[in-house]
């Protein structure tokens, strides 16, 4: 079956502009993760969605940083203002969920973000 | 909070020679571990876990790890790599209760010298 898929796979913008990340996870899993993986750096956390509703934001490093998932399925990581700082690899995960199991979270290949 | 530190961030071997990687964690609350892979133009993927259980741990392509809780280490070991292990290493930690959002450690690359 498919993967998690992300588009685009490189996106170069310029400083000032706003940028949209998407996300398409693997069908059936009801929670996703995106992370932001920094040159020489592992992925770090900005937001964990459980369905619609984003269940945890707090890896998010300012308001410049949104993310929306309004059905439930496909997720847009929303960038305004972008700034260099912000070039990194965005990456997003899928996975089941349960209170009380361990549910493998699967990464999509991630998108190039080039802040100029 | 979670924190994990990954003492290596460049790890070259030769072909056929054992490996460790090695990872320290840092966390007030019981989590899981992982090690997760990531081969040149992949995506991250998972090689193996520590959820419970028997302490020691293996991958279907030879590596394993072993949990250590009184010195808070889950090192990646194999006895013998090859070529195709060339790769980023990265251990992760997660809340076994709540959001199971993943900490990172920095990462290590792996280099397999013919």
């Amino acid at each position: 079956g498919a993967g998690v898929s992300q588009t685009p796979s490189n996106k170069v913008t310029e400083k000032g502009k706003y940028v949209e990340l998407r996300c398409d996870p693997i069908s059936g899993h009801t929670a996703l993760y995106w992370y932001r993986q920094s040159l020489g750096q592992g992925p770090e956390f900005l937001i964990y969605f459980q369905g619609t509703g984003a269940a945890d934001d707090s890896g998010l490093p300012n308001d410049r940083f949104f993310a929306v998932r309004p059905e439930g399925s496909v997720s847009t990581l929303k960038i305004q203002r972008t700034e260099r700082g912000d070039s990194a690899v965005y990456l997003c995960a899928s996975s089941l969920t349960g209170l009380t199991s361990f549910h493998e979270q699967f990464f999509g290949p991630g998108t190039r973000l080039t802040v100029l | 909070a979670q924190s994990v530190t990954q003492l290596d961030s460049q790890v070259p071997v030769f072909e056929e020679a054992p490996v460790e990687l090695r990872c320290n964690y840092s966390s007030s609350v019981s989590v899981y571990l992982f090690w997760y892979v990531q081969y040149p133009n992949q995506g991250l993927q998972l090689l193996l876990k520590y959820l419970s259980g028997s302490t020691l741990v293996e991958s279907i392509n030879g590596f394993e790890a072993e949990f250590n809780k009184s010195q808070t280490s889950f090192h990646l070991r194999k006895p013998s790599v090859h070529i195709s292990d060339t790769a980023e290493y990265f251990c992760a930690v997660s809340l076994i209760q709540g959001a199971q959002k993943l900490v990172f450690g920095q990462g290590t690359r792996l280099t397999i010298n013919p």
